[in-house]
């Protein structure tokens, strides 16, 4: 049973435009969430987290919001630009843990 | 510092036989991780190692799949016998223990068993 879910396999929207991917999770103990970002033929790299205890956190482009009673989770991208084209994951933690779940990924692009 | 290395990027073997992968981690992390991404399942993690000791390999889907970390500079993921359904993407990563917004990545051995 998948305890992070990511359920639009992809996503496509226009440059300049906002994106929002999406995320839900099951376990209500986890206390930190992230966003990670991956390009073909390579690794997944870190992009955004929040902890628990904030509802929102920014960077740049960048903002993740949660929402604890719904459990779920979103990463919005403003504006969206043609290098944010990749596969996004959404992850969970517990802090006083090592490991971090990941979801299935939303495959984003970024038309023209 | 190179990051975390994997190798081979890419393996196709047939089906049976014995396939080990390898990393490197970063110098000075002390937890490794190895994940497999399917189009199913995203990245599944399949075992952890804090201090080269295995913390959790709940993860590992069957008994023909087993990890090492012989040393802190050093870990194999091997399965034995390989069959089709293991063919997927193998991630190794590392960070600090507790540092789980650390991770680094390798960028993966793509695994084709036919």
């Amino acid at each position: 049973d998948q305890q992070v879910k990511q359920n639009s396999p992809s996503l496509s929207v226009q440059e300049g435009r906002i994106s929002i991917l999406n995320c839900d999770y099951t376990n209500s103990m986890f206390d930190y969430f992230l966003w990670y970002k991956k390009y073909p033929a390579e690794g997944p790299t870190f992009l955004i987290s929040i902890s628990s205890i904030k509802d929102k956190n920014e960077d740049g482009r960048f903002t993740v919001f949660l929402n604890k009673s719904a459990k779920h989770l979103s990463l919005h991208i403003v504006p969206s630009q043609p290098g944010d084209s990749a596969v996004y994951f959404c992850a969970a933690a517990y802090s006083s843990a090592s490991k971090i779940i990941f979801g299935s990924g939303t495959r984003l692009s970024i038309r023209p | 510092d190179a990051g975390v290395i994997q190798s081979p990027r890419h393996e196709v073997t047939e089906m049976g036989q014995e396939v080990t992968l390898r990393c490197k981690p970063i110098s000075g992390h002390n937890s490794l991780f190895w994940y497999r991404q399917t189009m199913m399942r995203g990245l599944e993690l399949l075992i952890y190692f804090n201090n080269n000791v295995p913390i959790d390999d709940s993860g590992m889907p069957e008994d023909r799949f087993s990890a090492k970390m012989p040393n802190a500079s050093f870990s194999t993921l091997k399965i034995q016998p390989s069959e089709p359904r293991d063919s997927a993407v193998y991630f190794c990563a590392s960070s600090l223990i507790g540092q789980i917004y650390g991770y680094t990545f390798g960028s993966g051995t793509r695994l084709t068993v036919v």
